[in-house]
């Protein structure tokens, strides 16, 4: 079965520091999601991106933030300078075309990121 | 703003009993897409089961079914005959469009007891 995937599973980094977090979406999908979830709350929307370029964004994803499809499977979300505060799981998700059978958003396993 | 409200932070349940997890939700919209995620230990987050809210038959997944009242917007989890697998945090959740963000409610930490 198609999954997504990312890379890395576990990211440790130096708070300023810049991090970019990989995601493989299942090949044939086109919206892409990153979430994220501070460890024992609730995951929260970050950000969509369709037809290369964002949707919808959250407050959360402020300038520090960008996202960018750089080839034709690869997504990605950059982080330009770390807080400690940026420390969570974060999930890359897909989905297919409205109209293409049951809907549903997959999850990858997530990349759990570690601001010091 | 839509809203998803989980009032269950924990609960527990006998292994091969059932339980029901609570869920409302908040939303002008008619129609929409309403969630139960799983997520283990391992952190994946797994779909179990998923509504359109323009059906009235309630979704069903083998042991999972959901209890789908539109007009007092709650959602609930029914888990029959519960699994020591089925232990994990459990996300009710909500999505505008098919294309759209999904929003989570804050998770029911769910422990079976053997």
């Amino acid at each position: 079965e198609p999954e997504v995937t990312q890379t890395p599973s576990h990211q440790v980094t130096q708070m300023g520091q810049e991090v970019i977090l990989r995601c493989v979406p299942i090949s044939n999908h086109l919206y892409f999601y990153w979430y994220r979830q501070i460890l024992g709350q609730k995951v929260e929307f970050l950000v969509s991106f369709y037809n290369n370029e964002i949707s919808e964004k959250s407050e959360i994803f402020d300038d520090q933030f960008s996202v960018e499809r750089p080839d034709g499977s690869n997504f990605t979300l950059k982080i330009r300078s770390t807080k400690l505060e940026d420390s969570a799981m974060y999930f890359c998700a897909s989905s297919d075309l409205p109209g293409q059978g049951a809907y549903e958003q997959y999850f990858g396993p997530g990349t759990r990121l570690t601001v010091t | 703003a839509q809203t998803v409200t989980q009032s269950q932070p924990e609960m527990s349940v006998q292994e091969a009993e059932t339980v029901t997890l609570s869920c409302t939700y908040d939303t002008s919209e008619s129609d929409y897409y309403l969630f139960w995620y799983k997520q283990p230990p391992s952190r994946q987050m797994i779909l179990v089961i998923r509504q359109e809210a323009y059906k009235q038959q309630n979704a069903t997944e083998n042991r999972f079914s959901v209890n789908f009242q539109k007009a007092a917007k709650s959602f609930s989890l029914k888990i029959s005959d519960s699994q020591l697998g089925d232990a994990a945090m459990y996300f009710c959740a909500y999505s505008q469009n098919r294309d759209d963000k999904i929003i989570f409610g804050k998770g029911t930490r769910l422990h079976i007891l053997p």
